[in-house]
């Protein structure tokens, strides 16, 4: 069955940057885009961005061009997610997402990690 | 970007009830609309595509209606596992965007 098991909690200082891993299992890893979507404690979903099954083409939503930066290693069936210049309000859970269906970008956001919480202090 | 407004952001009910949740779009979306139940603690949980299509796996007391800026979940017979939040969320254009959530608790 479709697993992702995404890396733990991080507790990160004001201007750092954070790299939270997502391992993919039980599929043809080459074959699905993934996306990333965020949840501030007790607020709604905020996506954040998508890339390619190859790792070759993202985008990203323009409230975090130029601070995040999403890449997968085909070896290791794992993506990532880098956000960098960190401030309070990024301070939330960090959710990996694969599509439902293959090869197309559909955006039906059909398999979800478990989340990773980031926590930003000053 | 598209925005997304839930209606209503909270509702009580009783196990039994009939329960509907609507979704507006900023502008017009097709049938480009999902919907999502969330659990405390939990990841979000897709339920319904492309408007009104159910998920696999999806019980069928829950569906979908809708399509240009109007669109509406509905529980047919609220079960006690449904109690959650709900979202909405349009992929017409990115970037993908989410409504407010609607929470869902027991009257």
């Amino acid at each position: 069955q479709v697993q992702l098991v995404q890396s733990g909690a991080e507790v990160k200082k004001h201007g750092a940057s954070v790299k939270v891993s997502c391992k993919a299992s039980g599929h043809t890893f080459t074959s699905y885009y993934f996306h990333w979507v965020r949840q501030a404690p007790g607020q709604g979903l905020e996506w954040m961005g998508k890339i390619n099954p190859t790792g070759t083409s993202t985008t990203y939503a323009q409230k975090f061009q130029g601070r995040v930066t999403m890449t997968r290693d085909t070896s290791t069936s794992t993506v990532y997610m880098d956000l960098s210049s960190l401030r309070s309000e990024d301070t939330a859970f960090y959710y990996c997402v694969r599509e439902t269906e293959p090869y197309s970008s559909s955006s039906r956001l059909g398999y979800w990690g478990q989340g990773t919480l980031v926590t930003v202090s000053s | 970007a598209i925005q997304l407004t839930q209606s209503p952001s909270s509702l009580s009910a009783s196990v039994g009830d009939r329960v509907t949740i609507t979704c507006r779009a900023s502008q017009g979306i097709s049938s480009s609309l999902a919907w999502y139940q969330q659990k405390p603690g939990n990841a979000p949980n897709l339920l319904i595509y492309g408007a009104s299509s159910l998920e696999s796996g999806v019980p069928s007391r829950f569906s979908g209606s809708g399509s240009g800026t109007d669109f509406t979940l509905t529980i047919s017979s609220l079960q006690p596992e449904d109690f959650a939040t709900y979202y909405c969320q349009q992929f017409n254009s990115y970037p993908l965007t989410f409504g407010g959530g609607t929470k869902v608790e027991i009257k």
